[in-house]
């Protein structure tokens, strides 16, 4: 079964830094774009990152930009997000997603929740 | 980038059809064909329920279909049934090749 896993939330004070990471399985995943979406506690969906198949090419949402890194180990399967200057604001659960290849998200993790807070 | 507009919330009997609407502007939902949509039960994850504005993938009933006019985008419903009860959200690439999300809108089936 195609599967992603997401690892590494947990309470982090405001300044702090994290590391999520996402565990694929049963597909070509160097094959893939891939993205983070989050989604703050009865919030809706907020798009955060994407990242090339290769690694090569990377883009970020505004609120993030220049805090967070995307990054991937295709060797290892394994997405990751380094998260630093954290705020408030990014506590949310965060969702490891696969691109279908047309710009639409078709597998989600099950989310690994982030609290931002002293 | 703004979120996309959808209606809080909208409702239906068993068997009714419903139709949510997402809009936009010209940078995202108006600019491609990339919108798609997603059901979310509480507590899981979303699931792809429409891609490309009126595609639907592998696995995903009939009863969803997708549609698009200028800058809006509509997901609609067909034979509403109890388990279709859930948020469901669009979502729009955009001409700063960026992803945009709308609000969500919360189904709730009579």
């Amino acid at each position: 079964e195609v599967q992603l896993v997401e690892s590494g939330g947990g309470l982090v004070q405001p300044g702090g830094s994290l590391r999520l990471s996402c565990a694929a399985s049963e597909f070509t995943f160097s094959s893939y774009w891939m993205h983070w979406v989050r989604q703050a506690p009865g919030k809706g969906l907020v798009w955060v990152s994407r990242i090339k198949g290769d690694g090569s090419h990377t883009i970020y949402a505004d609120s993030v930009k220049g805090r967070f890194t995307i990054s991937r180990d295709n060797a290892k399967n394994t997405l990751y997000l380094q998260m630093n200057s954290l705020r408030a604001e990014d506590t949310a659960v965060y969702y490891c997603v696969r691109d279908n290849d047309v710009w639409a998200f078709d597998i989600w993790g099950q989310g690994t929740f982030l609290t931002v807070s002293s | 980038q703004s979120a996309l507009t959808q209606p809080a919330s909208v409702s239906g009997s068993p068997g009714q059809s419903i139709t949510i609407s997402c809009t936009g502007t010209s940078s995202d939902v108006g600019a491609y064909n990339y919108v798609s949509w997603y059901q979310q039960h509480p507590g899981k994850a979303p699931k792809l329920m429409i891609y490309d504005v009126s595609k639907r993938p592998s696995g995903v009933s009939y009863r969803f279909s997708g549609s698009k006019s200028g800058n809006t985008a509509s997901l609609t419903i067909s034979g509403l049934q109890v388990e279709d009860e859930a948020d469901y959200y669009c979502s729009s690439y955009t001409r700063s090749i960026t992803w945009v999300f709308g609000g969500g809108t919360k189904l709730t089936v009579l």
